[in-house]
């Protein structure tokens, strides 16, 4: 199953709000995850089930969608939030990853 | 607080082999199973191979299938991946990672390790 993102890289500022969106090339129902990762870490989990928080995940980040398409939200962007973003599917193997998103410093 | 630390990174010579392990703590090992993710330098995440709990269910990437071999030690609490014929295109930062549900439908991951770099060039 292929995750096509979108967009590739953004530029925002502080306060902004920011939506990344995954497609799937074949429905995958709400098995969907996202992750953040800043330069030089391993990935965080931020959403699970297309939709559900994290634990300790601040609730400006909100995931939504279902089948095909996806939408990872941040309400509003705060500077620990530049990073790259992925979505990933869960459920059919090969586990397969999108492309990533760079949000970066407008 | 759970903790997953990659060693056995290095560089390696085209055919060469290597063998990366996981150290696991913080959490019961021996419940969860786990995976093996990598990122080439400047690319995206490739997922590589999963394990369950027991041992006895693998998954591999077809892009390493024939070559890697994952398996783990409960007793040691320890996850391995032993690397053979290695490719210039399997240079990247090897992540070990925990599987964050118990039910086998929800593959994603809440727990990575710091990873490891392992370069093939000759």
């Amino acid at each position: 199953i292929q995750l096509t993102q979108s967009p590739s890289s953004l530029s925002a500022s502080v306060g902004d709000r920011v939506t990344i969106t995954c497609r799937a090339s074949q429905g995958i129902s709400n098995y969907l995850a996202w992750y953040q990762q800043r330069p030089g870490k391993a990935p965080k989990l931020l959403i699970y089930a297309a939709s559900a928080l994290q634990s300790g995940v601040p609730s400006r980040f909100s995931g939504s969608g279902s089948g095909t398409d996806f939408t990872l939200t941040i309400s509003s962007l705060q500077p620990e939030d530049f990073a790259t973003y992925y979505c990933q599917q869960v459920n059919n193997y090969p586990l397969t990853f999108g492309g990533g998103t760079k949000v970066e410093i407008k | 607080q759970v903790q997953l630390v990659e060693s056995g990174g290095g560089l390696v010579k085209p055919g060469g082999s290597l063998r990366l392990s996981c150290a696991a703590s913080g959490f019961t090992f021996s419940d969860y199973y786990m995976t093996w993710i990598r990122q080439a330098p400047g690319k995206g995440l490739e997922w590589v191979s999963h394990i369950s709990n027991s041992g006895h269910t693998i998954y591999y990437a077809d892009s390493v299938k024939g070559r890697f071999t994952v398996s783990r030690d409960n007793a040691k609490n320890s996850l391995y991946l032993q690397m053979e014929s290695l490719r210039a295109e399997d240079t990247a930062v090897y992540f070990c990672a925990r599987r964050g549900s118990y039910n086998s439908n929800w593959n994603f991951f809440d727990y990575w390790g710091q990873g490891t770099l392992v370069t093939v060039s000759s």
